[in-house]
């Protein structure tokens, strides 16, 4: 098993770019979420999915779509990028939330 | 809202002394709590968890955590650091369908 697979490792925006993160998994999750790490301020939920078709907001979602057309695939969409969404974003996926999650290896945004 | 407090950004240790990192939290329901471990330029791990059985939780590497209800706590310790302990860890709360997870501490092993 590849566990959670994201793509691209580093990327970098002019403002106003738009881009998709990608990220899979081929547990059979069903869920599966997007955060966002930024210095001193730990992992912030993004969005989230409990399951194909069902999506919903977290802590942070302005800036962010997202879709789950599959149980294995969970894009993140920025649709016009602003400096304040560089970071580092990390997917994770589990059967549940009382479950554990297992994370992707990260994607670094520099949004310039 | 929920939230995720850890004391203390960073935490120096001797190699072989104990390993006491806090973590405490706020919720209006019986929380799901994890622990997890993040090494430079990865993603995290989970170290343990607690959903509602014993109250103290044996995770990996030696690390074990206490759910006290009374104090909203559920810190992290290990009797006898080791160098590969050092790294940042995260205290995280699964309430309703979000995770939210504390601003973690980073771990220094001193040799």
């Amino acid at each position: 098993n590849a566990g959670v697979t994201q793509t691209p490792k580093f990327q970098v925006l002019k403002t106003g770019q738009s881009m998709t993160l990608q990220c899979a998994q081929d547990m059979n999750h069903e869920y599966m979420s997007w955060y966002r790490q930024d210095p001193g301020m730990g992992l912030r939920l993004i969005h989230y999915s409990v399951g194909a078709g069902i999506t919903d907001q977290g802590e942070v979602p302005n800036g962010y779509n997202v879709s789950r057309s599959t149980t294995e695939d969970f894009p993140l969409r920025l649709l016009s990028a602003a400096p304040s969404q560089t970071s580092v974003y990390f997917c994770a996926s589990s059967y549940g939330r009382e479950e554990t999650q297992y994370f992707g290896p990260g994607t670094r945004l520099l949004v310039l | 809202a929920q939230s995720v407090t850890q004391l203390g950004s960073h935490v120096s240790v001797s190699e072989g002394a104990l390993v006491l990192l806090r973590c405490n939290y706020s919720s209006s329901v019986p929380p799901y709590l994890f622990w997890y471990v993040q090494y430079p330029n990865q993603g995290l791990q989970l170290l343990l968890k607690y959903t509602s059985a014993a109250t103290l939780v044996k995770g990996i590497n030696g690390f074990e955590a206490e759910f006290k209800k009374s104090e909203t706590s559920f810190h992290l310790t290990k009797p006898s650091a080791h160098m590969s302990d050092a790294a940042e860890y995260f205290c995280a709360v699964s309430t309703g369908n979000q995770f939210y997870f504390g601003t973690g501490t980073s771990l220094t092993v001193i040799p």
